[in-house]
């Protein structure tokens, strides 16, 4: 079945400091790919998304490329901020895969903490 | 204003008693599903519906139940709640296209004794 692993943290940056949260996938058929955003208290955000391979996806200074070759949709971003402190979820779609609903499959979240 | 509603935001329930977490959606989406969030174990889907009328089983169904009567709603049961269920759920929508972008709403912590 569908599965996405993404690394574990937390992660602990400095305001400014490089980021790059990893995301590996397995699926059957040819998924779409998202990074999804979750701020404290608060409900789940789409931060950016890619369909189809070697579509790279972009919002907020954060990017990510679907790499089909790798299976991997790692989110890098140059210069983090305080308020990019969430949790980050990569997710996909694959509903080409087999099964009759358009699930996401998540990965368990990655914690990054931004000190000033 | 567009989006998902979710109520109530927040109930400690006594073990044993029946719940319903309401959903509402106003974005006309064909699909809508039910998550739990647990620390260590991300989301995991517990019911879903490609559309009005028809439901489905996620990764944990049991102990939970769903209707789909018309596009917007979507509540979720707990028939009999037990401490295990204690978590945080969320409804979410997609309107079931090529990229199947899902849309959530802010969650309802649920607290079982």
């Amino acid at each position: 079945g569908d599965s996405v692993t993404q690394m574990e943290g937390p992660v602990t940056l400095s305001e400014e400091a490089f980021l790059t949260i990893n995301c590996t996938y397995t699926a059957t058929g040819y998924p779409s790919l998202f990074w999804y955003v979750q701020y404290p208290g608060e409900g789940l955000q789409l931060l950016l998304k890619a369909t189809k391979a070697d579509d790279k996806g972009s919002n907020k200074g954060f990017e990510a490329t679907y790499r089909k070759e790798t299976t991997s949709f790692h989110l890098e971003k140059g210069s983090v901020q305080v308020s990019d402190s969430a949790v980050y979820f990569c997710a996909l779609s694959d509903p080409w895969g087999g099964g009759s609903n358009y699930k996401l499959t998540f990965g368990k979240g990655t914690l990054l903490t931004v000190n000033p | 204003i567009a989006g998902i509603t979710q109520a109530p935001t927040s109930q400690i329930l006594a073990a044993g008693r029946r719940m319903t977490l309401r959903c509402t959606q106003d974005m006309r989406h064909n699909a809508m599903y039910w998550y739990r969030q647990d620390l260590g174990l991300g989301l995991r889907l517990i019911h879903y519906s490609n559309t009005a009328g028809t439901t489905g089983k996620g990764e944990v169904p049991d102990g939970y139940s769903v209707s789909r009567a018309n596009t917007d709603d979507f509540p979720l049961t707990l028939a009999s709640a037990v401490p295990s269920q204690t978590s945080v759920y969320f409804c979410a929508s997609s309107d079931r296209g090529v990229s199947n972008e899902q849309f959530f709403g802010p969650g309802t912590r649920l607290t079982v004794l």
